[in-house]
């Protein structure tokens, strides 16, 4: 049964270009949310997507957009990065209307230089 | 911004000790979750309570919630080398009754266990 996986787990960008972070649900799952955590602090929700849509949003700028497949995976991309958008980037996945706890990936370490 | 406060910071103990941590949060939730993270990788979660639960146990875990202080604690027993990590409490607030849960997190609780 496979968890969630997250490609790829380090990214070393340049300020001012663009991201895209990857993310496969846990079987049988089909809400994903994504959360930024920076270092030394507790993960900050960022977006949630349900049958392609977006369902919330955190407080995060529109630089921060997803996307979500039919086969329930999904991407987050990142505009215009800036230095402070360095952080670890994790995906969750839960099935919708369980109130169980999220699948967590390993994130994916983005550094921007 | 994040929900609420973890109490201690920081907490190092020695091997077979027991463990408390606590959180406080700050709106109303339907279930409050507890996850483990190791060396800032991804996080794992340890336990649900729900907001109409007081207490709940697993295995060497225990917490428990009070909605009317809105705070909830996190018992380790018999602690291990191998618990040693970072703990999280979240709270799971549903707006408007949707399935659309969303997790809010404290900025939690480093374990160290001596061996």
């Amino acid at each position: 049964d496979a968890g969630v996986t997250q490609s790829p787990t380090h990214l070393i960008k340049t300020r001012g270009q663009q991201v895209t972070l990857r993310c496969s649900p846990k079987s049988g799952h089909d809400t994903v949310s994504w959360y930024q955590q920076a270092l030394g602090q507790g993960p900050q929700f960022i977006f949630q997507y349900y049958e392609e849509e977006e369902r919330q949003r955190g407080n995060f700028p529109d630089r921060f957009s997803g996307h979500q497949f039919p086969n329930y995976s999904s991407e987050l991309n990142v505009n215009a990065l800036l230095l402070g958008d360095s952080a670890l980037y994790l995906c969750a996945s839960s099935l919708s209307g369980r109130y169980y706890g999220y699948t967590f990936g390993s994130g994916t370490r983005l550094t921007v230089v | 911004s994040q929900q609420g406060e973890e109490d201690p910071q920081a907490l190092s103990i020695q091997e077979g000790e027991n463990a408390t941590m606590n959180c406080s949060y700050k709106t109303s939730i339907n279930n409050l979750q507890w996850y483990r993270q190791n060396s800032g990788r991804g996080l794992v979660h340890l336990i649900l309570i729900r907001s109409n639960e007081r207490e709940k146990h697993s295995g060497r875990l225990r917490v428990t919630l009070d909605t009317s202080k809105k705070s909830s604690s996190l018992l380790i027993t018999a602690s291990r080398a191998a618990d040693t990590a970072s703990y999280f409490c979240a709270t799971d607030s549903r707006a408007g009754g949707t399935s659309y849960g969303k997790l809010t997190f404290g900025q939690g609780t480093i374990l160290t266990v001596h061996p």
